[in-house]
């Protein structure tokens, strides 16, 4: 696709449920990162993925959230036993490396609320 | 550890005038990346410009100009002769290190321009 696409666009989940958030990265993009936007913390990084290196989960909260990218492309957040703290938009960005010279593109994210 | 800094929370021009948004950074990196995004109403983040540590040669494009100071850590954002369509929260990033990937952002800064 022409760029970087998100799934579902808006979740409402039950407290304790398990939830997964997907990301379609720019074609040939080796670099994806997630991020989470929320109005107490702003943006956060969780994690980043580059090519076929170990993703570097620095960002990632509590051991509830994992995350996984397949082929190098797609990638899924999970989140198990959700939180009402859990609620926020969750982003997706790929860039064409991970080297700071080139820019992230984001997309339109994921609205997560936790009822 | 990278920090960034928006003094501003929120801007409000008329159109037509001239705005600045401030940002400061906090880096012990040699080497890093400063960025701008722009994030409309509609969520998506919106790249505008990359800056490099060791080139710190100003850029004007169109209406938007940045001026980046190792001396004082600053990447400030001027818009000129702003316009209704440039509501939106920017945010000011940077990345560096051997965590290119990791970008660290800033509170954001509201920018409303009135009509």
């Amino acid at each position: 696709g022409a760029g970087v696409s998100q799934s579902p666009s808006n979740k409402v989940t039950e407290k304790g449920k398990d939830v997964e958030l997907r990301c379609d990265p720019i074609s040939g993009h080796t670099a994806l990162y997630w991020y989470r936007q929320s109005l107490g913390q702003g943006l956060e990084f969780l994690i980043y993925f580059q090519g076929n290196s170990a993703p570097d989960k620095s960002g990632l909260p509590s051991d509830r959230f994992s995350a996984e990218r397949t082929g190098g492309s797609v990638s899924t957040l999970t989140i198990q036993r959700t939180q009402q703290e859990d609620s926020a938009v969750y982003l997706c960005a790929s860039s064409l490396v991970s080297s700071g010279t080139t820019e992230a593109f984001f997309g339109q994210g994921t609205r997560l609320t936790v009822v | 550890a990278q920090k960034v800094t928006q003094a501003q929370t929120e801007i409000s021009v008329v159109e037509k005038e001239d705005v600045t948004l401030d940002c400061v950074y906090e880096t012990r990196d040699t080497t890093y990346y400063l960025f701008w995004y722009k994030q409309p109403p509609s969520g998506e983040l919106v790249f505008l410009i990359r800056r490099n540590s060791f080139d710190e040669q100003n850029e004007i494009s169109g209406r938007y100009s940045w001026n980046f100071q190792k001396s004082t850590s600053s990447f400030n954002f001027t818009i000129t002769a702003s316009q209704v369509v440039d509501s939106a929260v920017y945010f000011c990033s940077n990345a560096g290190g051997t965590s290119y990937g990791k970008l660290t952002f800033g509170q954001g800064t509201i920018l409303t321009v009135h009509p």
